[in-house]
């Protein structure tokens, strides 16, 4: 049962364009998001973070989005560089575990020139 | 800079060879994590140290095991690799905040190969 879902493997983008990278998640109980960068053979680096009270954080070029309703969160990348190129795990968790990330499959991003 | 250290990067190991894997962090973070990525799939935990106690996932193999035994690091060992094994394998850490959010910072991951 994939509760985190990221159905796009793979996007690609023009230098300088925005990316948009998409999450959908069906456990209501999630309540803290969090996307997370992974370059090949490299662990994850952690990106930018929302918790559900918010509906948007930014943090220089990167802007998350949470809409709990639909439970859909995405990631935005304005603009895009050639070094953004990676892989771009969504994931989520419950408030108060503490301890269980519930990642979705990733999404490649390829940014061009 | 504070980080998570995992050792080696690449382990070659043999079908039925215990192998252990080394976490180190310098974050004095509560909780250290293990997951197990395999290519084109979400990283999936394995299990947790939230200090001393140990958290194991219900679905986890009884082939791996864990040890934590101080603060600073964590090994993950595998008594008996089989070739359904081979995978990269990631620690975390986080602070462990139980009443708010908590974000788990990686390590650069082991590949094991599994021959």
């Amino acid at each position: 049962d994939q509760q985190v879902k990221q159905n796009s493997p793979s996007l690609s983008v023009q230098e300088g364009r925005i990316s948009i990278l998409n999450c959908d998640y069906t456990n209501s109980m999630f309540d803290y998001f969090l996307w997370y960068k992974k370059y090949p053979a490299e662990g994850p680096t952690f990106l930018i973070s929302i918790s559900s009270i918010k509906d948007k954080n930014e943090d220089g070029r990167f802007t998350v989005f949470l809409n709990k309703s639909a439970k859909h969160l995405s990631l935005h990348i304005v603009p895009s560089q050639p070094g953004d190129s990676a892989v771009y795990f969504c994931a989520a968790s419950e408030i108060g575990t503490a301890s269980k990330l519930t990642f979705g499959t990733g999404t490649r991003l390829q940014v061009t020139l | 800079d504070a980080m998570v250290i995992q050792n080696p990067r690449y382990q070659v190991t043999q079908f039925g060879k215990p192998v252990t894997l080394s976490c180190s962090q310098t974050l004095n973070h509560n909780v250290m994590y293990w997951y197990q990525q395999k290519s084109s799939q979400a990283p999936k935990l394995l299990f947790h140290y939230y200090d001393k106690d140990f958290n194991n996932e219900a679905d986890t193999p009884d082939n791996f095991q864990s040890r934590r035994p101080n603060t600073s690091f964590c090994f993950l060992d595998i008594r008996s690799p089989g070739l359904g094994d081979a995978a990269m394998y990631l620690c975390a850490t986080s602070r462990g905040f139980r009443g708010g959010t908590d974000t788990q910072y990686f390590g650069p991951g082991t590949r094991l190969t599994v021959l």
